[in-house]
């Protein structure tokens, strides 16, 4: 029973490129959330997302970073033209609608560095 | 909006010692959530709280919640060095979970 998979574990980006992170939830979990972690810091919330639907987004920058979960296919979390301050590990969780008392999975993350 | 502040947030402790991790809130909740996470890996979840007055423990660790006082603990008895990790607590807010800023544990020989 796979749990919460990320890709990729490690992403090199220069400034102005594009980065895409990927998150494939839990089997049977159909919520995700993506969090960014600063180094030394705590999980900043960022989005919350349901199959084709954005919930909740107030945590994520309005310029540059966008994100979806399609129907098909695992949730992107898209970064644009990225600069240094993007340099974050990002990581993904999932629950189940069915019991809103569990704990979020999380996945390995993915570690964004922007040189 | 939801404040989730831990304290300390630095914590280097010697084996056999005890200690008491803290964790305050500042909305009405009726969960939380504490998670370990290791240097350069993903969180784990150690403890679920779900009301007033819950008291969970596993092996070292003892978790409990006051939802009045807006306070968790997290308490460790007689640290092995095993245990060093970061702890973070989190409450539920809106859709998602907010969580505190970690409590770095070191525990020393």
């Amino acid at each position: 029973n796979a749990g919460v998979m990320q890709n990729p574990r490690h992403l090199v980006r220069r400034r102005g490129q594009e980065a895409r992170l990927r998150c494939s939830p839990m089997k049977g979990h159909s919520h995700v959330y993506w969090y960014r972690q600063l180094p030394e810091e705590g999980l900043k919330f960022m989005v919350y997302l349901q199959k084709e639907n954005i919930i909740d987004e107030s945590g994520m920058p309005k310029e540059r970073f966008s994100a979806e979960f399609p129907k098909e296919g695992p949730s992107i979390l898209r970064i644009q033209q990225v600069v240094r301050g993007d340099s974050a590990a990002y990581f993904c969780a999932s629950s189940s609608i069915r019991d809103k008392n569990s704990p979020l999975h999380f996945g390995n993350g993915t570690r964004l560095t922007v040189t | 909006e939801l404040k989730v502040e831990q304290n300390p947030l630095f914590l280097s402790m010697q084996e056999g010692k005890n200690y008491t991790i803290y964790c305050n809130y500042s909305t009405t909740s009726d969960r939380l959530y504490w998670y370990r996470q290791d240097p350069g890996k993903s969180l784990e979840s150690l403890f679920v709280l779900l009301s007033n007055g819950a008291v969970k423990q596993e092996g070292r660790l003892m978790a409990s919640l006051d939802t009045k006082a807006r306070l968790s603990t997290l308490h460790i008895t007689a640290a092995v060095h095993d245990l060093s990790a970061t702890y973070f607590c989190a409450v539920p807010y809106n859709n998602d979970m907010r969580f505190g800023a970690g409590t770095r544990l070191t525990v020393k020989p």
